[in-house]
């Protein structure tokens, strides 16, 4: 198993500009997500799926569009970049129920100028 | 309201001390709690849970509800344990994305 893979790793963006970072598990699970992580503020949560066609906002969903068209495929949209969303985004993924252990991808810093 | 606090920003401890990462949560209920670490340059990865009361790479962690506090300890810091570690909590009963996470404590092991 890959795991939960996300790219680009590396992108660097001019305001205004759009861009989708892909995710893609091969576990089979339902659950998946995307956080963005700053420093100081640990991770948020940006949106998040229960299963193909289900998505839903998290803490930090604006600027931001999701899709889940398959199980596996978990894409992140910023429509029009802005300075304030340079970070680092992690996608993740897991099991629906309760406590079951949440597997990360490696990240995509962005930068946006 | 659910919060998870981890009160220190940077803990820097020498190598071979003790090393106690400090998690406090607010739960009304008995939630279930992780320590998620991150090293540098790789994905954050589960380092333990409370529920299972393990031992993984030396670490530790007590549930104490009566301080509602769930801290991370190592009796004594190895150079590779430096990186970024995240508590979480999960209220029981809930799917994981109400997972509620801490904002994280950067150890540095200083040899």
């Amino acid at each position: 198993n890959a795991g939960v893979t996300q790219t680009p790793k590396f992108q660097v963006l001019k305001t205004g500009q759009s861009m989708t970072l892909q995710c893609a598990q091969d576990m089979n699970h339902e659950y998946m997500s995307w956080y963005r992580q700053d420093p100081g503020m640990g991770l948020r949560l940006i949106h998040y799926s229960v299963g193909a066609g289900i998505t839903d906002q998290g803490e930090v969903p604006n600027g931001y569009n999701v899709s889940r068209s398959t199980t596996e495929d978990f894409p992140l949209r910023l429509l029009s970049a802005a300075p304030s969303q340079t970070s680092v985004y992690f996608c993740a993924s897991s099991y629906r129920s309760n406590g079951n252990t949440i597997y990360f991808g490696e990240g995509s810093w962005l930068t946006v100028v | 309201a659910q919060r998870v606090t981890q009160p220190e920003k940077l803990l820097s401890v020498f190598k071979g001390a003790p090393v106690e990462l400090k998690c406090n949560y607010s739960y009304s209920g008995s939630p279930e709690l992780f320590w998620y670490v991150q090293y540098s340059r790789q994905r954050l990865q589960l380092l333990l849970r409370h529920i299972s009361r393990e031992s993984i790479k030396g670490f530790t962690a007590d549930l104490n509800k009566g301080e509602t506090s769930f801290h991370l300890k190592k009796p004594f810091a190895q150079e590779e344990d430096s990186a970024m570690y995240y508590c979480a909590l999960i209220p029981r009963g809930v799917s994981n994305y109400q997972l509620i996470w801490g904002a994280g404590t950067k150890l540095i092991i200083k040899p």
